[in-house]
């Protein structure tokens, strides 16, 4: 079956320029996460929705970020005036969404590279 | 959060067994201890989770002491499609309404011929 996809694989934006990425969860996953992840480092947890809500959003760095699911299935992750210090792999996850919360196996997106030059 | 603590990198040849092994001495008594392996360009992928004693999949072994202070990953013959970072990750639902994953650095495991 299909995993999670994300698009674009990679995207080159100018400083100060809004930028969405795309998350597309494995079907029926009612959990979605978003991390990104800096050179030699491990991912960085972002948010976590759990169907259309946000559970989590403490992770977000600062009101640039923001993300939407409207319908429980697709997510965009939103940045905007992007500064250079955001380049990273921007990760997405989704999950079954049972009980455990983050500790349910989560399944990975290949990852959007963004590059803000 | 439970902070952890492993190594950064390690190095196997081909059909030994690895074992990784991750400090976590603040553990809470709902947190579960989750490893995930990383590709390079790839997302990670989970490998096991355990809670206490031991746990077996098709792919590793997960064992957990008593205490509950720390754990080791042991891969079984290893193979050079092993090369990856392994992270070990604590936490869970803490009923506060934050029960994220945390990932460290990982531990760079190399395979040798």
């Amino acid at each position: 079956g299909a995993g999670v996809s994300q698009t674009p694989s990679n995207k080159v934006t100018e400083k100060g320029k809004y930028v969405e990425l795309r998350c597309d969860p494995i079907s029926g996953h009612t959990a979605l996460y978003w991390y990104r992840q800096s050179l030699g480092q491990g991912p960085e947890f972002l948010i976590y929705f759990q169907g259309t809500g946000a559970a989590d959003d403490s992770g977000l760095p600062n009101d640039r970020f923001f993300a939407v699911r409207p319908e429980g299935s697709v997510s965009t992750l939103k940045i905007q005036r992007t500064e250079r210090g955001d380049s990273a792999v921007y990760l997405c996850a989704s999950s079954l969404g049972g009980g455990m919360g983050f500790f349910d196996e989560q399944y990975f997106g290949p990852g959007t590279r963004l590059t803000v030059t | 959060l439970a902070k952890t603590t492993q190594p950064i990198s390690m190095d196997s040849y081909e059909g030994q067994e690895v074992n990784i092994t991750c400090s976590h001495n603040n553990i809470a008594t709902n947190d579960y201890i989750t490893w995930y392996q990383q590709f390079p360009s790839q997302g990670p992928r989970f490998i096991i989770q355990g809670y206490k004693t031991k746990v077996t999949n098709e792919v590793a072994s997960l064992f957990i002491p008593a205490d509950r202070k720390s754990s080791t990953l042991s891969l079984p013959r290893v193979s050079l499609s092993d090369t990856a970072v392994y992270y070990c990750l604590v936490g869970g639902n803490s009923g506060a309404g934050s029960y994220q994953l945390t990932f460290g650095k990982g531990t760079k495991l190399s395979v040798i011929p």
